[in-house]
């Protein structure tokens, strides 16, 4: 089926440090999904991508959805003790597909 | 509103043991999803609902059935279960408000931890 590559699969950094975290697919998406997830939570949508190109922010979060449709990126800036736990991204196919796949995720550890 | 709803958070069963969990939400959507997260990896689809009376089979469906009772429940059903089972599983819902830019977000409860020995 189809895959998603994330990557790194898991970050130690210092407080205040900026992250990076991307996905890779060998299949073009129309929609990319960035989510966290807390310890015992479900996850919780942090920024949708709908066009090739588009970079979006929400707060120290910003992401960019690949002009190859293959790929994205998420960025948290300043990182702070709160952006601890698991971030996946998920791509969609078609305009109201709803269906999601999901990487395997990224997780974060911030370190005071 | 307490969104997506899932019962019950923990349960132990043994092998071919039969299982339901239960989902619901409040928030009037039309689609809702199963999926299982396994350690270290990412959510599965295992089945969904795009609307009320439809139901269809994700990636992960072999040992597994589903009932969307009506427009707020959304059940899944291990028959006999096995070890393999053993995982978290999330329900989730979605608006499909439909239009070119459709909020694709999905909501999602809080999750089932089930154990089968």
């Amino acid at each position: 089926g189809q895959q998603l590559n994330q990557s790194p699969q898991s970050m130690f950094i210092q407080e205040g440090e900026d992250v990076s975290m991307n996905c890779t697919s060998s299949s073009i998406f129309n929609t990319w999904l960035w989510y966290k997830q807390d310890p015992g939570e479900g996850p919780v949508l942090l920024i949708a991508l709908y066009k090739a190109g588009e970079l979006t922010s929400n707060g120290r979060l910003t992401a960019q959805f690949g002009i190859t449709r293959k790929d994205s990126f998420l960025n948290i800036s300043a990182s702070i003790p709160s952006d601890v736990g698991i971030y996946f991204c998920a791509g969609q196919k078609g305009a109201n597909a709803g269906k999601s796949t999901f990487g395997d995720g990224t997780t974060l550890t911030v370190k005071p | 509103n307490a969104g997506v709803t899932q019962t019950p958070k923990f349960q132990v069963r043994k092998t071919g043991q039969s299982m339901t969990l239960q989902c619901a939400q409040d928030m009037n959507h039309n689609s809702m999803y199963w999926y299982r997260q396994d350690p270290g990896m990412g959510l599965r689809l295992i089945y969904y609902s795009a609307s009320e009376g439809t139901t269809d089979k994700g990636e992960v469906p072999n040992g597994y059935n589903v009932s969307r009772l009506n427009k707020r429940e959304f059940s899944l059903r291990l028959e006999s279960a096995a070890p393999s089972q053993t995982s978290v599983y999330f329900c989730a819902s979605r608006s499909l408000a439909g239009g070119p830019l459709t909020n694709n977000e999905q909501f999602f409860g809080p999750g089932t931890r089930l154990t089968v020995l």
